[in-house]
């Protein structure tokens, strides 16, 4: 079974800009959740989708923002880049969103934003 | 709001050490508690879980045992090996506002040969 596929790997970008991200998700799951990874702040949550329906968000600003589409497939964009949006963004899938599906991890994509 | 406190790495150990990497949280009710590993260049993956109280989870010699009554979950090992080297992630899941899963700092261990 093929695991959480994030595109792209890395990612170079500009203050003001703005970027999309791709994550495809386990075959199955209808689940998906995005955090950002960053050495202050370790993982923060950013949102979480499931069937196609926000079901959960971060304390992020509004240029973050995400979508599922109707194969599970999720995508999260951030606009108007800002230096400190540079992370790893890692995508997750679980079976169902509940109190014991643990996360499935894709390897992330790094931003960085100069 | 819900939270979790793991100790703070560096964790340095030579090969076949044993290994204990402290967690505790804070929640409301009885959380799923897990501990994920990260290795080098890559995703998070589940080492081990549990649900209830008193459930131990194991995984490739790895254990720890959700304890209520201290609120803890602490991981260990009996017998590190270089390849365990890597970032531990303690975490549980919170169902304060919608379930999500909430990390802690992560504890970084390097087994030296």
């Amino acid at each position: 079974k093929a695991g959480v596929t994030q595109t792209p790997r890395y990612l170079i970008k500009t203050r003001g800009q703005q970027v999309t991200l791709s994550c495809s998700p386990i075959s199955g799951h209808r689940s998906v959740s995005w955090y950002q990874q960053t050495p202050g702040q370790g993982l923060q949550f950013l949102f979480e989708y499931f069937s196609e329906t926000q079901r959960n968000k971060g304390n992020f600003p509004g240029r973050f923002s995400g979508r599922q589409f109707s194969n599970s497939r999720s995508e999260m964009n951030v606009s108007t880049l800002e230096l400190g949006d540079s992370a790893l963004y890692l995508c997750a899938s679980s079976l169902e969103t509940a109190g014991n599906s643990p996360l499935h991890f894709g390897n992330g994509t790094r931003l960085t934003v100069t | 709001g819900d939270s979790v406190t793991q100790m703070e790495g560096p964790v340095t150990l030579s090969e076949e050490a044993f290994l204990t990497i402290n967690c505790t949280y804070t929640a409301t009710g009885y959380p799923s508690l897990f501990w994920y590993v990260q290795y080098p260049g890559e995703g998070l993956q589940l080492l081990l879980k549990a649900t209830k109280a008193d459930d131990k989870g194991s995984n490739k010699g790895f254990e720890a045992t959700y304890r209520k009554e201290t609120t803890s979950f602490h991981l260990e090992k009996g017998s590190v090996q270089v390849s365990d080297s890597a970032v531990y992630f303690c975490a549980l899941i919170s169902n304060t506002g919608g379930f999500k899963t909430i990390f802690g700092a992560g504890t970084r261990l390097f087994v030296k040969a």
